[in-house]
């Protein structure tokens, strides 16, 4: 079992539309959750991250975290083609990232 | 100028070749890392330092060294390029933010191709 583990997608949803993005991770010991997104050729950026369960939000974005279950989710409200890219799950305690979802919003 | 700055940006090499990847910083962190990326894989951690005397290997580091020259500096070596080391190769530095968060910054990336 990968200590992080991504749909590698593609995940494609119309723009405006709701974008889910998911991950699930082994470590139970693990405290911190990043969401980073990486355009193509060009490197990741942090979007958000969060350590305590339940929902944190920022804008059009919403980190959600269930430790009881293992996994982490990202939301995408109201999604543009601007928000078109791979996004990859990272837990903190091990330095580790999932392989990533690919994301097009479509017009 | 750029937080987190590696050169090469783009390096071609034959097998068997000594390669070295640079990575210099600006945001005073104390954590380095190096990740290389492969298409399907994601990132993999290949070494990693929480200061000028700690440095500690990732999943991946095998084939590869490291030297932290300094807090701002973190070079990763190649000693015999495979071509299997073909890949896209991040620098990255973290600080604990005011929520304790350990963020990562990275830099723009090496590209490195072994033929």
């Amino acid at each position: 079992q990968k200590e992080v583990e991504q749909n590698s997608g593609p995940l494609s949803v119309p723009e405006g539309a709701i974008a889910s993005l998911n991950c699930t991770y082994s470590d139970r010991g693990s405290q911190s959750f990043f969401w980073y997104r990486q355009y193509s050729g060009k490197s990741p950026e942090l979007i958000m991250f969060i350590y305590s369960n339940g929902d944190k939000e920022d804008g059009r974005f919403t980190a959600q975290l269930n430790k009881a279950s293992q996994y982490v989710s990202l939301l995408i409200r109201d999604s543009q083609p601007s928000d078109s890219a791979t996004y990859l799950c990272a837990v903190s305690s091990k330095l580790t990232f999932g392989t990533g979802t690919q994301l097009k919003v479509e017009l | 100028d750029a937080d987190v700055t590696q050169t090469p940006r783009n390096r071609i090499t034959k097998t068997g070749k000594r390669i070295m990847l640079e990575c210099s910083q600006t945001k005073g962190h104390d954590r380095m890392y190096w990740y290389r990326q492969d298409p399907g894989l994601g990132l993999r951690l290949i070494y990693y330092s929480f200061d000028v005397k700690d440095i500690n290997k990732g999943e991946i580091s095998d084939g590869y060294s490291v030297s932290r020259q300094a807090q701002a500096k973190f070079s990763l070596s190649l000693e015999s390029a495979i071509p299997n080391q073909t890949a896209l190769y991040f620098c990255a530095t973290s600080g604990l933010d005011s929520s304790g968060a350990n963020v990562l910054t990275f830099g723009a990336g090496s590209r490195l191709t072994v033929l």
